[in-house]
């Protein structure tokens, strides 16, 4: 079956453009995950949604960030006013359910945003 | 303090040898998930191994194994019979059952590179 995919693939914007991220989850998985990666390094949390609530937005670096998945199933990640900083690869990750620690976690292969 | 900590940037290893990758976590809980993934160079997360916190054997799948040392707080990846085809990264996460839905915290990655 189809994993999690993500466009676009990447994304060059220049600094104060507004950006849109899009993910599609496995068919199914209730919990969906934002991560950003920066350059050499491991990738951080930025948000959360069960189904279509956004449960947790504690890892979202300021307010340009916004994301949302209004029919719990795509998801958007919404940069605007776009930053130098904000550069990275935007995972997107999606699970069955949040009940088990073992519960895999599939990932997108990821948006690489560059910001000029 | 890092959650997780991966101490080598990069490691050789010569194709066909095995190879041990570290990572030592924080944690005050009891309850926990420590997982390993692979990142090629086209940036997908591979999951590769999973070990629970209760679980008292050390978790194995195909050519990797995972040597968990509890009381150390280490979760080392074992790869054996290295194939050029492992050159990647290779990032430990942990998951702790009071945090968003359950998300991943990673390290910040291991570069292996093969040599033939």
């Amino acid at each position: 079956g189809a994993g999690v995919s993500q466009s676009p693939r990447y994304k060059v914007a220049k600094r104060g453009q507004d950006v849109a991220l899009r993910c599609d989850p496995i068919s199914g998985h209730v919990s969906l995950f934002w991560y950003q990666q920066a350059l050499g390094q491991g990738p951080e949390f930025l948000t959360y949604f069960q189904n279509e609530a956004q449960l947790d937005k504690s890892g979202l670096p300021s307010d340009r960030f916004f994301a949302e998945r209004p029919e719990g199933s795509v998801s958007t990640l919404k940069i605007q006013r776009t930053q130098q900083e904000d550069s990275a690869v935007y995972l997107c990750a999606s699970s069955l359910d949040t009940s088990s620690l073992y519960n895999e976690q599939f990932f997108g292969p990821g948006t690489r945003l560059t910001v000029l | 303090a890092q959650k997780i900590t991966q101490t080598q940037p990069g490691m050789f290893v010569q194709e066909k040898e095995a190879v041990t990758l570290d990572c030592t976590y924080d944690t005050s809980d009891q309850s926990y998930g420590l997982f390993w993934y692979k990142q090629p160079s086209s940036g997908e997360m591979i999951f590769l191994i999973y070990q629970g916190s209760y679980d008292e054997q050390n978790a194995t799948e195909g050519r990797y194994s995972l040597n968990f040392q509890k009381a150390r707080k280490s979760a080392n990846l074992v790869i054996s019979a290295s194939q050029l085809g492992d050159s990647a990264m290779y990032f430990c996460a942990m998951r702790e059952p009071y945090n968003a839905g359950n998300m991943l915290t990673f390290g910040g990655g291991t570069r292996l590179m093969v040599k033939p």
